[in-house]
């Protein structure tokens, strides 16, 4: 069965420092892979997504993911964080072929401190 | 921006009363969504549309929940009864039925069931 794991539920990082959310996915089948982000009170926003082609991808407010095929992985990164990215994030996936069902991991909760 | 809109945002209600949450998808979006969303399960696949047709509602409890799309402007998600433990924020999604494109999310609707 497919899944996604997100490594950290909780992440604190001071304000202007670099931070890495960890996503890894089981598949035996080609998946899409995206991020979201969700602030309090909100639904989900697009952060950023992985098709095909280059395995870096950018996505809106600084963040990147690269796409580690042989690791199974699609971790976001930031080098340099605001406290305005304190938010909920969530990796998903969307198996190649099964009506573009979103499967998501349990979200990382990122926590920016002055 | 178009928007996916839910209503309403909050509902508060008693125990053994029907519930209707209602979903605008994005005008040309083919495919919709119901996700719920707990602390302790996260992230939930109800349900999901294609063209008005239901394609998989496992994720639904049979015997309260039901889903509905009456025309392609407006999904609805009915509990009758409902039960405390449905207390969750309930989220719709649309999308544009490819099945490697983004899904775009409503605010929810924060259901409590006392």
């Amino acid at each position: 069965a497919q899944s996604v794991t997100q490594l950290d539920s909780q992440v604190p990082v001071f304000e202007e420092a670099p931070v890495e959310l960890r996503c890894n996915y089981s598949s035996s089948v080609s998946v899409y892979l995206f991020w979201y982000v969700q602030y309090p009170n909100q639904g989900l926003q697009l952060l950023l997504k992985y098709l095909s082609g280059s395995t870096l991808v950018k996505g809106i407010n600084g963040f990147e993911a690269e796409f580690n095929k042989s690791q199974t992985s699609f971790h976001l990164r930031k080098p340099s964080v605001h406290i305005s990215d304190t938010a909920e994030y969530f990796c998903a996936v969307i198996i190649y072929n099964q009506g573009g069902k979103l499967i998501f991991g349990q979200g990382t909760e990122l926590s920016v401190k002055p | 921006d178009a928007r996916v809109t839910q209503t309403p945002r909050h509902k508060v209600t008693e125990m053994g009363q029907e519930v209707t949450m209602r979903c605008q998808p994005i005008l040309g979006h083919n495919t919709v969504f119901w996700y719920r969303q707990t602390m302790m399960q996260g992230l939930e696949l109800l349900a999901y549309f294609r063209n008005r047709a239901p394609l998989d509602d496992s994720g639904m409890p049979k015997d309260r929940f039901s889903a509905e799309m009456p025309d392609a402007t407006l999904a609805t998600l009915k509990i009758q009864p409902s039960e405390p433990r449905d207390s969750a924020v309930y989220f719709c999604a649309s999308g544009p039925g490819q099945g490697s494109q983004p899904q775009h999310f409503g605010d929810g609707t924060r259901l409590s069931i006392l």
